[in-house]
């Protein structure tokens, strides 16, 4: 079955730039009829969908974050990341990747990564 | 965006009651909504998607009901591993969104 693993620095000072790295585990990233998703969850635990990315390279990001961040795909590693540039103190959270499944249009996320703790701290 | 509001916040229950949580959508949202479980330290796993299509490996006490704004998830007999938070979350448009979370706690 397919298991996601993200990695990548725990500590990210002000200003500068979150970079994230999901790996995709038993199965290929370019398998087609899923997008490779990244979620945040705050301190406070509400959850925020960041955006997305399909094998074919297309994204959707959600417009409060679509400035600042880049999705992106390696199909020859079978990983996908996220970049986050100019973090505040506001983008503390637990990030997640997640793989959306959406058979006949009627989508969720499975599986879930077991997820990243990344705090913004000088 | 659509807004997902959750009732309740948290409700104290107890093994073997029957728990129902309710999610709003504010907008239209056919069907497109599905329902997770979190427990502390893990991620949250499907339980319900397309309003009411149980997840394969979930357990029948739970079921999902609703269409267009008004969504209900339902515990029909609740057991001990299932104290957690529920969330839903509308799978309709971009950007996703998700409820704010109803904690189920022991009373």
């Amino acid at each position: 079955q397919v298991q996601l693993q993200e990695s990548g620095p725990g500590l990210v000072k002000p200003s500068q730039t979150l970079s994230l790295t999901c790996a995709v585990s038993g199965g290929s990233i370019n398998s087609g009829g899923y997008y490779w998703s990244w979620i945040r969850q705050f301190p406070g635990k509400g959850l925020e969908w960041i955006g997305n990315i399909y094998n074919s390279g297309s994204t959707h990001y959600n417009p409060s974050l679509k400035s600042r961040i880049s999705i992106s795909i390696d199909m020859s590693d079978n990983h996908f990341s996220l970049r986050l540039t100019s973090v505040t103190a506001a983008d503390t959270a637990v990030y997640y990747c997640a793989r959306e499944i959406c058979p006949n249009g009627v989508c969720r996320f499975d599986p879930w990564g077991q997820g990243i703790l990344v705090t913004v701290s000088s | 965006d659509i807004q997902m509001t959750q009732s309740p916040s948290s409700v104290s229950a107890s093994v073997g009651d029957r728990v129902t949580i309710t999610c709003r959508a504010s907008q239209y949202t056919s069907t497109w909504l599905a329902w997770y479980q979190q427990k502390p330290g893990k991620a949250p796993k499907v339980l319900i998607y397309g309003a009411s299509s149980l997840q394969s490996g979930v357990p029948s006490r739970f079921s999902g009901s609703g269409s267009g704004t008004d969504f209900t998830l339902t515990i029909s007999s609740l057991q001990p591993e299932d104290f957690a938070t529920y969330y839903c979350q509308q799978a309709n448009i971009f950007p996703r969104t998700f409820g704010q979370g109803t904690t189920v706690e022991i009373k």
